[in-house]
């Protein structure tokens, strides 16, 4: 069974900076893309960032560009994002998921996510 | 970026109600849409892929259409549990993005 659980979702203060963790299991976590979505508090989804399964390419929103950074370790089957510089506007809800990509094509379906990790930016 | 629009943003329906969703891409993504249903405090759930493909385990009162830039869900004879909030996704471009989100309610 394929399984995400993020960590790492705290309350930080603007400014301030934050990892949070996605611990995968139930899949060849190296095989897969993924990605960070949040969900603000009574709004609607937005992708955040998504990196390949061999970390070669990363994409990120314009919304937190130069701020975030997605990496991931294959040998701990850990996904991660680092969060500088945070804003009010930052907080949210945060889900990790996995996508299959081949060679010519990703299949940016979402079919599992994880349970979510909270972040509130505020002083 | 391609931006995604829905309507109703929100709808009344009853149990047994034939619904309707529909979503919107600014620019053609050929049959690159997915639709997710969401209960609150929970996470998203895969309903259809590629616009049309029904995800394993999804009841078969949800349908998806549309090409291009148009896309329908379709929900026929609605359920109780079926009362929560829809978006839509564009897997398009390696940028993606979902539609706002409709949320349907009971009358």
């Amino acid at each position: 069974e394929v399984q995400l659980l993020e960590s790492g979702g705290d309350l930080v203060q603007p400014g301030g900076s934050l990892r949070l963790s996605c611990a995968a299991s139930g899949f060849t976590f190296s095989n897969y893309a993924m990605t960070w979505v949040r969900q603000a508090p009574g709004k609607g989804l937005e992708w955040v960032a998504s990196i390949g399964s061999d970390a070669g390419t990363t994409y990120y929103a314009d919304s937190v560009k130069g701020r975030f950074t997605i990496s991931r370790d294959n040998s701990k089957n850990t996904l991660y994002l680092q969060m500088n510089s945070l804003r009010a506007e930052d907080t949210a809800v945060y889900y990790c998921a996995n996508y299959y990509c081949t060679i010519s094509n990703c299949y940016r379906n979402y079919d599992h996510w994880g349970q979510g990790g909270l972040v509130t930016v505020s002083s | 970026d391609i931006q995604m629009t829905q309507s109703p943003s929100s709808l009344s329906a009853s149990v047994g109600d034939r619904v309707t969703i529909t979503c919107r891409a600014s620019q053609s993504i050929s049959n690159s849409l997915n639709w997710y249903q969401q209960k609150p405090g929970k996470a998203p759930n895969l309903l259809i892929f590629a616009a049309s493909n029904l995800q394993s385990g999804v009841p078969s009162r949800f349908s998806g259409s549309g090409s291009g830039t148009d896309f329908t869900l379709t929900i026929n004879s609605l359920h109780p549990e079926d009362f929560a909030t829809y978006f839509c996704q564009q897997s398009y471009s390696s940028f993606v993005t979902f539609g706002p989100g409709t949320k349907v309610d009971i009358k």
